[in-house]
């Protein structure tokens, strides 16, 4: 069965570094998604990606967040500087066009940062 | 105010038994979407149940059952004969407005119940 998947699943980094968490979504999928998921707390919607450019993203989506499909494959979430509250599991999902809209999550990554 | 309310924090129930996730929704647009979620220890999100807006029927998906009411905006889930791997936290989530190209695809979340299934 197809799946989303996600690399790594876990990323330990020090405040102010980039970092790069890849994704590589169901293959006939259109729609693509990032959330995160602060330790405890409800799943945050960051972004949504259709036909390789943002359709929508949240107010935590600032400036320090990119979304990149670089290669047909890979849907990449870079964070350029990190912050102590960036410290979350984030999920990639993606989501085909004409069915029940349902959207299939990758095991996530764990970000830490230190 | 909350857009998805989950009330129940913890909840536990028998092997074997059923059992009710309460969830309810406030929207005011007429087209959208309800989701389940199963979130294991493991971490990874598990899509269990749709209901749509308009759909004429509650959802079903084997054990688990979505007892939508409308009027009431709850979209309760029911798993039926609980098992020990049903021991999971569920999250209730929402798309508001119809799926249009890219857009209104986002989901809203509730905070989650978590389950423990007793042997």
């Amino acid at each position: 069965e197809p799946e989303v998947t996600q690399t790594p699943s876990h990323q330990v980094t020090q405040m102010g570094q980039e970092v790069i968490l890849r994704c590589v979504p169901i293959s006939n999928h259109l729609y693509f998604y990032w959330y995160r998921q602060i330790l405890g707390q409800k799943v945050e919607f960051l972004v949504s990606f259709y036909n390789n450019e943002i359709s929508e993203k949240s107010e935590i989506f600032d400036d320090q967040f990119s979304v990149e499909r670089p290669d047909g494959s890979n849907f990449t979430l870079k964070i350029r500087s990190t912050k102590l509250e960036d410290s979350a599991m984030y999920f990639c999902a993606s989501s085909a066009q004409y069915e029940a809209y349902e959207q299939y999550f990758g095991p996530g990554t764990r970000l830490t940062v230190t | 105010a909350q857009k998805i309310t989950q009330t129940q924090p913890g909840m536990f129930v028998q092997e074997k038994e059923a059992v009710t996730l309460d969830c309810t929704y406030d929207t005011s647009d007429p087209s959208y979407g309800l989701f389940w979620y199963k979130q294991p220890s493991s971490g990874e999100m598990i899509f269990l149940i749709y209901q749509g807006s308009y759909d004429q029927q509650n959802a079903t998906e084997g054990r688990y059952s979505l007892n939508f009411q409308k009027a009431r905006k709850s979209a309760n889930l029911v798993i039926s004969a609980s098992q020990l791997g049903d021991s999971a936290m569920y999250f209730c989530a929402m798309r508001e407005g119809p799926p249009s190209a890219g857009n209104n695809r986002k989901l809203i979340w509730g905070l989650g119940t978590s389950l423990a299934v007793n042997p």
